[in-house]
């Protein structure tokens, strides 16, 4: 079973518009990390969010994570077509293995 | 740094036949690890490694094994293909924290099993 969920499964916004993923997970963690993986391809790590951090950012990308919810949101300020790809979270839960969410598969249209 | 490297980059087996999917990473990274990715999902761990000589199971190991002689190679070796096991393969590394640092993850091998 997987540890994150990703909501919403897809998204379709136009370009220059800000886009929201959430992420929920079940059980404590150590941190949660946000990949994108563009089609046929690996995937890229974007930011890491430690458990005792509740925002953080990279460039157009803002990351926050409330423990209390289990809950971990992406945000990315004014898209663009480049941006379309899915978005995966993944958690380390204090053993030796990552686990990743079913992913959101945003579409930015020019 | 040519990172994470895989081969093949794509692969046809029929059932029953063995193969072994090659990983190798330059960064002098402790922890290696090797997902299945089917479609429309998010991966799943199959096997890692937390250094040389040192492996352990994933969340679907079945069908599965692996073996990390050296830092730099963590190769994946199908014992039995079967049809379930058709799905594109990732391998990525990463420092001496394990999960709890930034995953480099390979291309991918996609493989079809008939």
């Amino acid at each position: 079973s997987q540890q994150g969920e990703e909501d919403p499964q897809a998204l379709s916004i136009q370009e220059g518009e800000n886009a929201t993923m959430n992420c929920s997970y079940k059980t404590s963690i150590n941190n949660l990390q946000w990949y994108r993986q563009n089609s046929g391809r690996g995937l890229v790590h974007l930011i890491l969010i430690r458990s005792n951090e509740r925002e953080k950012h990279s460039g157009r990308l803002r990351v926050t994570l409330d423990t209390s919810k289990k809950s971990s949101s992406l945000l990315i300020t004014a898209s663009r077509a480049a941006d379309t790809a899915s978005y995966f979270c993944a958690t380390d839960n204090a053993g030796n293995m990552l686990t990743f969410g079913g992913g959101t598969r945003l579409m930015v249209k020019p | 740094n040519a990172g994470v490297t895989q081969t093949p980059k794509f692969q046809v087996l029929k059932t029953g036949q063995s193969m072994t999917l090659q990983c190798a990473q330059d960064m002098n990274h402790e922890y290696m690890s090797w997902y299945r990715q089917d479609p429309g999902m998010g991966l799943r761990l199959i096997h890692y490694s937390v250094g040389a000589g040192i492996t352990d199971q994933g969340e679907v190991p079945n069908g599965y094994n692996v073996s990390r002689s050296t830092t730099e190679d963590f190769p994946l070796r199908l014992l039995s293909a079967a049809p379930s096991q058709t799905s594109v393969y990732f391998c990525a590394s990463s420092r001496t924290g394990g999960p709890r640092d930034e995953q480099f993850f390979g291309p991918g091998t996609r493989l079809t099993v008939l």
